[in-house]
């Protein structure tokens, strides 16, 4: 275990419902990260969090939205999702961002849009 | 920005080989590449990091090498065990401020029992 966990695992989702991802760390870190993991791909950086704020988003289209509402707490929010956006969504902390810092992964959500 | 490439994309070794993955990054910048290992059903997970200060880091079978000049690095991993099969990603950090990894697009490895 990473000290990292995701809920749900699995979720299996029509395009006009409204859905949330959950992520919450257990390492005292500051910031927090949302990846899309789609096949052949490279991990794509999605949203930062650093100390609550978001720092980074990677120009994810609106109907993704990300919420931090603590240090150890991170939701994306989905709504109106297309087909293409069925993915593994990873995420990830560190101690804080900006530096050096190794990510810690949680296990991931495995998302089917239908 | 940065780009990542990793090869092989697919590699089987036989059980006691060597298996060798090799990435190449673009920004002279970058000075810190970690390695993930992401099993079935997991997240990836950290197995060893190297920063570009130094050319070599061993941790037991596992290995990376770092060369700066060429802006390439590459995983070891000696005496293979069916256990280490898996997805390996390398990544590479650029230092602006924001901890933006840039990873590879994966090598899946399979050791032959």
């Amino acid at each position: 275990e990473t000290g990292v966990t995701q809920t749900p695992r699995h979720l299996v989702m029509g395009m006009t419902n409204k859905k949330s991802l959950k992520c919450e760390q257990h390492l005292g870190h500051n910031a927090m990260y949302w990846y899309k993991q789609s096949a052949k791909k490279p991990l794509e950086l999605m949203f930062v969090y650093n100390f609550k704020e978001q720092t980074e988003n990677n120009s994810v289209p609106s109907r993704f939205s990300p919420e931090c509402p603590n240090s150890s707490h991170l939701f994306l929010h989905l709504h109106t999702l297309q087909p293409e956006d069925s993915a593994l969504y990873l995420c990830a902390s560190s101690p804080r961002s900006g530096g050096q810092e190794t990510q810690y992964f949680g296990p991931g959500t495995r998302l089917l849009v239908l | 920005g940065e780009n990542v490439e990793q090869h092989p994309s697919t590699l089987s070794v036989q059980e006691g080989d060597s298996a060798v993955i090799k990435c190449t990054y673009s920004d002279s910048a970058s000075n810190y590449f970690p390695w993930y290992k992401q099993e079935l059903g997991k997240g990836p997970q950290l197995i060893i990091d190297i920063r570009s200060n130094v050319g070599e880091k061993k941790d037991q079978r596992i290995a990376v090498t770092l060369n700066k000049t060429a802006k390439h690095f590459s995983l070891h991993i000696t005496e293979t065990q069916p256990e280490d099969s898996a997805v390996y990603f390398c990544a590479a950090i650029l230092l602006t401020g924001a901890n933006n990894l840039f990873f590879g697009t994966g090598t899946r490895l399979t050791v032959i029992p």
